[in-house]
């Protein structure tokens, strides 16, 4: 069975801190996603890794891809209270199933 | 706005009841999802359907039931409900249902009395 583990489970911050949440498996994904979910509404998708080894780079959010696609991380810059939500990965799995982690609980704290 | 309706926003019923829940996909997307989300459980897969028929099963229980109908959209079963059944009920679409990003709706929020 593939599982995903996110951690930490909950994160409060203040403003203007970096923080980094993890995702990690024992398990091989043909691909990882992060989402964001915002309270009351759906997860909305941040991005796609599909290389291992491959990072991306949206505004102050840089998601990496582990090199053996075990694994990913999420590392956000100067935190702003915008960014509070939970935060979600989830791979694509042997039959292209996603598997979803139980997310990372943030706060930013103006 | 990602495209993805569901009806009802919010839902009171009683234990014993039976609910309905509906989805309507992303224009062009064959594959539904159903998930629900409670605070404990974090978001659990119930089941996928692909251009009118069951692709997988995830956590779903027998009370449970869901199908997609010609024209895509999806209907979420819930019956004998218990006090436990009270939740967020996410339903997402995907082109092709393959692992591709997944598009969710703005949930429905199911409390049981």
């Amino acid at each position: 069975t593939q599982l995903l583990e996110q951690s930490p489970q909950f994160l409060s911050i203040q403003e203007g801190e970096n923080l980094t949440v993890y995702c990690n498996s024992s398990s091989v994904f043909s691909s990882l996603q992060w989402y964001r979910q915002e309270p009351g509404e759906g997860p909305v998708l941040l991005v796609t890794v599909v290389t291992g080894g491959e990072v991306k780079k949206l505004k102050r959010l840089t998601f990496q891809f582990g090199d053996a696609r075990k694994d990913s991380s999420l590392h956000i810059t100067a935190a702003q209270p915008g960014d509070t939500g939970l935060y979600l990965c989830a791979g694509a799995g042997n039959n292209r199933k996603l598997i979803w982690g139980l997310g990372t609980s943030l706060a930013v704290n103006p | 706005d990602s495209g993805v309706t569901q009806t009802p926003k919010h839902l009171i019923t009683a234990t014993g009841q039976r609910v309905t829940l509906r989805c309507s996909p992303r224009s062009g997307d064959l594959s539904v999802y159903w998930y629900q989300q409670s605070l404990d459980q974090g978001l659990q897969f119930l089941i996928q359907y692909y251009n009118g028929e069951e692709r997988a099963k995830g956590n779903i229980l027998e009370r449970f039931s869901a199908q997609q109908f010609p024209d895509l959209h999806s209907e979420l079963n819930l019956s004998s409900l218990e006090l436990g059944d009270s939740a967020l009920y996410f339903c997402a679409s995907s082109a092709s249902g393959s692992g591709e990003t997944q598009y969710f709706g703005p949930g429905t929020r199911l409390l049981v009395l």
